[in-house]
């Protein structure tokens, strides 16, 4: 256990739902990442946080996807309108600094799963 | 973002140490070489991670080059369970990772 939770493990969800992750960091970490990975490749980043701004977003987040994290401690990731191409693991990481000298700690992930 | 570039599989005896390279050319100044494993059906997980001089810690040693422009990620004794996807990452801020080497662990 790293410390960082994700919420739900599994999610199955019909192609056109919405879908809504949540990922609990480490408490004094200031700074929290998402990554999506499809099979045999490795984590893809997607957007990451200082505290509660959102410093980054990749072109791989379309307007369907949308993070948040409101108070600075735990964040959601929300699809809208989910697509079969959407199924994939959702990892969230969490560190406690900026820049590079430092290691960031993962969640176990979500797996999405669309029918 | 600053690539890395690292064989595809490696494969190593059980007990034996294993070298695991990478090459980052392109390295700069401020950025960190970091390595995280990935067990199956797991998130990643910190290995180790240095800038210039070489590092040692419970799990593994990193080597890394003078010019830095590469490095090897060393673990001591292979067991089964260091059968992992190693990343290796060019670390400034954001974590990218690449394709990572499998390595196999035979008994």
């Amino acid at each position: 256990d790293t410390g960082v939770s994700q919420d739900p493990r599994h999610k199955i969800t019909k192609r056109g739902q919405n879908v809504t992750f949540r990922c609990d960091p480490i408490s004094e970490h200031n700074r929290l990442y998402w990554y999506r990975q499809t099979l045999g490749q490795g984590p893809e980043f997607l957007t990451y946080f200082q505290n509660e701004a959102q410093l980054e977003k990749s072109r791989l987040l379309s307007d369907r996807f949308s993070a948040e994290r409101p108070k600075g401690s735990f964040s959601t990731l929300e699809i809208q309108r989910t697509e079969q191409g959407d199924s994939a693991m959702y990892l969230c990481a969490s560190s406690l600094v900026a820049g590079g000298n430092t290691e960031a700690f993962f969640g176990q992930g979500t797996r999405l799963t669309v029918v | 973002d600053a690539k890395t570039t690292q064989p595809n599989s490696m494969e190593s005896n059980e007990e034996e140490p294993v070298h695991l390279p990478c090459n980052h050319s392109t390295i700069s100044g401020t950025d960190y070489i970091h390595w995280y494993r990935q067990l199956p059906s797991q998130g990643p997980e910190y290995v180790i991670h240095g800038l210039t001089s070489n590092v040692n810690n419970r799990m593994a040693s990193l080597a890394i080059a003078e010019d830095r422009k590469s490095s090897t990620l060393i673990l001591h004794r292979a067991t089964l369970r260091d059968a992992a996807v190693y990343y290796c990452i060019l670390r400034d801020d954001k974590i990218i990772f690449g394709k990572g080497t499998r390595l196999h662990i035979l008994p």
